[in-house]
């Protein structure tokens, strides 16, 4: 089966663009999860979508994030305006029930805002 | 969330043994012990997960004590390719999210 697909690999803005993120997550699975390493720290949850719907948005660092997911499909995370506190690597994962070894991971995407 | 202790590096040679120890003296009587890989430019893996005693698949041993204070997970005959990041999670399965909680992990470096 197509893992999880995450697009673009790298992006590079400048400080206060917007850059948005797309996720593709494994056909059928439900739950789709957004995480990310921010430079010299450890991997943290962002937020948890189950089918279209948010199941759990805590981890989000405030309201310039937004993420979407559309018909329970792929999803979108939006960074408006970016900062330069932003960069670093973010990931996707989806699973299809929510449990701890049913996680997939994309490879992420590193975003550098300069 | 029970709080997880691993070393920071490990090195080893091609064809070794590697033992990584988690401490996670705070779990919970219904968390599970949750390990994944991560290689450089890529997301994190699933490799193996276990409650107590001893878990075996292809990739790796998990032995965990009676106490369940602490666990180690055992890569048999290592190879270049094992070297990667390794975390130790620890979690109960019955949370509506089941959001991963990472820490700083365990950088397992083999060298020729």
């Amino acid at each position: 089966e197509a893992g999880v697909t995450q697009f673009p690999s790298h992006s590079v803005i400048e400080k206060g663009q917007t850059v948005t993120l797309r996720c593709d997550p494994i056909s059928g699975h439900d739950n789709l999860y957004w995480y990310r390493r921010v430079m010299g720290k450890e991997i943290k949850f962002l937020l948890h979508f189950v089918k279209e719907s948010k199941q759990d948005e805590s981890g989000m660092p405030n309201n310039r994030f937004l993420a979407e997911r559309t018909g329970g499909t792929y999803s979108t995370l939006k960074v408006q305006p970016a900062e330069l506190e932003d960069s670093g690597v973010y990931f996707c994962a989806s699973s299809q029930e929510r449990i701890r070894r049913g996680y997939t991971f994309g490879s992420g995407t590193r975003l550098t805002v300069v | 969330l029970a709080k997880t202790t691993q070393p920071i590096s490990m090195d080893s040679y091609e064809g070794q043994e590697v033992n990584i120890t988690c401490s996670h003296n705070n779990i919970a009587t219904n968390d599970y012990i949750t390990w994944y890989q991560q290689f450089p430019s890529q997301g994190p893996r699933f490799i193996i997960q276990g409650y107590k005693t001893k878990v075996t698949n292809e990739v790796a041993s998990l032995f965990i004590p009676a106490d369940r204070k602490s666990s180690t997970l055992s890569l048999p005959r290592v190879s270049l390719s094992d070297t990667a990041v390794y975390y130790c999670l620890v979690g109960d399965e019955s949370g509506a999210t089941n959001k991963l909680i990472f820490g700083t992990g365990t950088l397992l470096a083999v060298q020729p």
